[in-house]
């Protein structure tokens, strides 16, 4: 499968523990978005990379929010001390620099009881 | 960052019959594009309008872009019951930001 992929699928935690997501993009994609997304709502743009550097990260996301590239290809989405108001579906896609299409992962789905 | 509006926010309309939903953007855009999202699921590319085109065909689907009106529209004609998802429209200056979405039922 050379689609972009997200782990876990899903993820339940407890408030105020830290939770980690994984990214893998299309291989050839140097672009990749990270979006969250709540019921009923549209995808809520939250980060880009080009290769291992961040481009923009939303001013809306608290400093408990992080992520990273390190090598231009996965990538990983960092929240700590999680609280309710995280729960969502966290999307991942990707595309290349001139590509104009974006590719979507399935999704983790976070759930902070 | 500016997010798009779409209008409705939901339509339900019968099997057969053409669905029409709108974006309306703020700043100025390179392309837009429109995604289906069936429900639970990762969302699917469906056309891109770039910004110096006024109208753009793919199978089913028509939309139209008016630059001067900050506005898109996506026609689907001969609707089917496979329709049934929420439709995003997606602004591209540099990144991509979407809009709220316009959530579609076709009924039998």
């Amino acid at each position: 499968d050379t689609g972009v992929s997200q782990d876990p699928r899903h993820k339940i935690t407890k408030r105020g523990q830290n939770v980690t997501f994984r990214c893998d993009p299309i291989s050839e994609h140097n672009r990749l978005y990270w979006y969250r997304q709540t019921l009923g709502q549209g995808p809520e743009f939250l980060t880009y990379f080009q290769n291992e550097a961040q481009l923009e990260k939303s001013r809306l996301l608290s400093d408990r929010f992080s992520a990273e590239r390190p090598k231009g290809s996965f990538s990983t989405l960092e929240i700590q001390r999680t609280e309710q108001g995280d729960s969502a579906m966290y999307l991942c896609a990707s595309t290349s620099t001139l590509g104009e299409k974006l590719f979507f992962g399935s999704g983790t789905q976070l759930s902070v009881l | 960052s500016q997010q798009g509006e779409e209008d409705p926010q939901a339509l339900s309309i019968q099997e057969g019959e053409n669905a029409t939903m709108n974006c309306s953007y703020k700043t100025s855009i390179n392309n837009l594009q429109w995604y289906r999202q069936n429900s639970g699921r990762g969302l699917v590319h469906l056309i891109l309008i770039r910004s110096n085109e006024r109208e753009k065909h793919s199978g089913r689907l028509r939309v139209t872009l008016d630059t001067s009106k900050k506005s898109s529209s996506l026609l689907i004609t001969a609707s089917r019951a496979a329709d049934t998802a929420s439709y995003f429209c997606a602004m591209r200056d540099d990144k991509i930001i979407f809009g709220k979405g316009t959530r579609l039922h076709i009924l039998p």
